[in-house]
């Protein structure tokens, strides 16, 4: 069993949807969350960033973390055809350690 | 532009050839760390740098592989002799110090195909 889950898609929404990304882990230990972005051959793109549990918003974009069901999700809100990509979540135990990455969830959002 | 290159882009190598990446971090940034990552697959920790010291090296690194960080500054990543099963996009990521931020911010990455 890998010690972080992720679906790993296609997830198809039409534009203008709300896309839900989720992932599970298994190692309670783990502090830092992120989200990122990876478009084809590109490398991947920080998103968002969570220290613990809570919700963080930046525009479009709520990252939330519920260490009790060791469970994280990202919320896109009025996805958009540029939003198409494939999308990382990632953790670590404490600051500067490496990351630990889930396989990706491919997302294509129709126009 | 400020971010984090990698050379070459592309690489295409023959079985048993060695091979050599290169990876510039982000100004100041003291911690680097180097990925691997198969279609389909997230990223796979390899290797990390705090300065010029090798702090933490993957059970996935085998012998064949070997990173430097001489004077804190750029990386460098061997593979020797490779083997078709080391074609991937290597991906070299850097820090800032923990007093101002904790991400990790990635290069766009070194494709190497083995033939």
């Amino acid at each position: 069993q890998k010690e972080v889950e992720q679906d790993p898609g296609p997830l198809s929404v039409p534009e203008g949807a709300i896309v839900s990304l989720n992932c599970t882990y298994s190692n309670s230990a783990f502090q830092y969350f992120m989200w990122y972005r990876q478009y084809s051959r590109k490398g991947p793109e920080l998103l968002m960033y969570t220290y613990s549990s809570g919700n963080k918003e930046d525009g479009r974009f709520t990252a939330q973390v519920d260490k009790s069901s060791k469970y994280i999700s990202l919320f896109i809100r009025d996805s958009q055809p540029s939003d198409s990509a494939t999308y990382l979540c990632a953790m670590s135990l404490e600051y500067g350690n490496k990351l630990v990455f889930g396989a990706g969830t491919i997302l294509r959002v129709k126009s | 532009d400020t971010g984090v290159s990698q050379d070459p882009r592309h690489k295409i190598t023959k079985r048993g050839q060695n091979v050599t990446f290169r990876c510039d971090p982000i100004s100041e940034h003291n911690r680097l760390y180097w990925y691997r990552q198969t279609l389909g697959q997230g990223p796979e920790f390899l290797t990390y740098f705090q300065n010029e010291a090798q702090l933490e090296k993957s059970r996935l690194l085998s012998d064949r592989f070997s990173a430097e960080r001489p004077k804190g500054s750029f990386s460098t990543l061997e593979i020797q002799r490779t083997e078709q099963g080391d074609s991937a996009m290597y991906l070299c990521a850097s820090s800032p110090p923990s007093s101002h931020s904790t991400e990790a911010f990635f290069g766009q990455g070194t494709r190497l195909t083995v033939v």
